[in-house]
């Protein structure tokens, strides 16, 4: 079935390191596809999101292409902060409000 | 974005009683409410599916009698888990969402089993 596989965790750079996290998901069709980030003790909030192919999101200097060919949606900002210390979850929907499939979460710890 | 509050934030109960977790959308009406588990560093589960006046659509393997769920009005979800057990301690989560609109994520619900 259809799914979302990213880079496990943990992650650990040092604060301004340059950040990837990997992220492909397979579908029968062309779902949306986002990144949602879990700060400690509270729920997931939105990050960035993509709709159809060549779609690049962008927010708080995180970015992330929906690549059809390769069936990617990987995560990158140029300079990581300790505030960015959080876990990252790769996710896709069908439509903004159907049901979100997770990937498992990386958890993402930066160093002063 | 819009508000999704989840109430409460953590409950601890005894096992074998109930407990409601209540999910709202504070300033947008939602059409379409959804019901996440997640277990402890792991990802987030989908339970089940609620539209406003009708019956829950759950994931297969999620048991419709131990976690009821009601979408009675366009601002309220509940989630009860009757007779808690040990093993259904984890955070639950809800998002909401109008139409086809971006989903909101509440802040998440701890319960823990004792």
């Amino acid at each position: 079935g259809d799914s979302v596989t990213q880079m496990e965790g943990p992650v650990t750079l040092s604060e301004e390191a340059f950040l990837t996290i990997n992220c492909t998901y397979t579908a029968t069709g062309y779902p949306s596809l986002f990144w949602y980030v879990q700060y400690p003790g509270e729920g997931l909030q939105l990050l960035l999101k993509a709709t159809k192919a060549d779609d690049k999101g962008s927010n708080k200097g995180f970015e992330a292409t929906y690549r059809k060919e390769t069936t990617s949606f990987h995560l990158e900002k140029g300079s990581v902060q300790v505030s960015d210390s959080a876990v990252y979850f790769c996710a896709r929907a069908y439509s903004s409000a159907s049901k979100i499939i997770f990937g498992s979460g990386t958890r993402l710890s930066i160093r002063p | 974005g819009a508000v999704v509050s989840q109430h409460p934030s953590w409950v601890i109960c005894k096992s074998g009683t109930s407990v409601k977790i209540e999910c709202r959308s504070l300033d947008f009406q939602a059409t379409t409410m959804f019901w996440y588990r997640q277990f402890p560093k792991q990802s987030l589960m989908l339970m089940a599916t609620s539209n406003e006046g009708s019956k829950a659509t759950y994931e297969q393997g999620v048991e419709k009698d131990k976690f009821l769920i009601n979408h009675a009005s366009l601002t309220l979800s509940t989630l009860t888990v009757t007779s808690a057990h040990p093993e259904d301690s984890s955070f639950y989560i809800c998002s909401a969402s109008q139409g086809d609109t971006e989903a909101f994520f509440g802040q998440g619900t701890r319960l823990t089993v004792v």
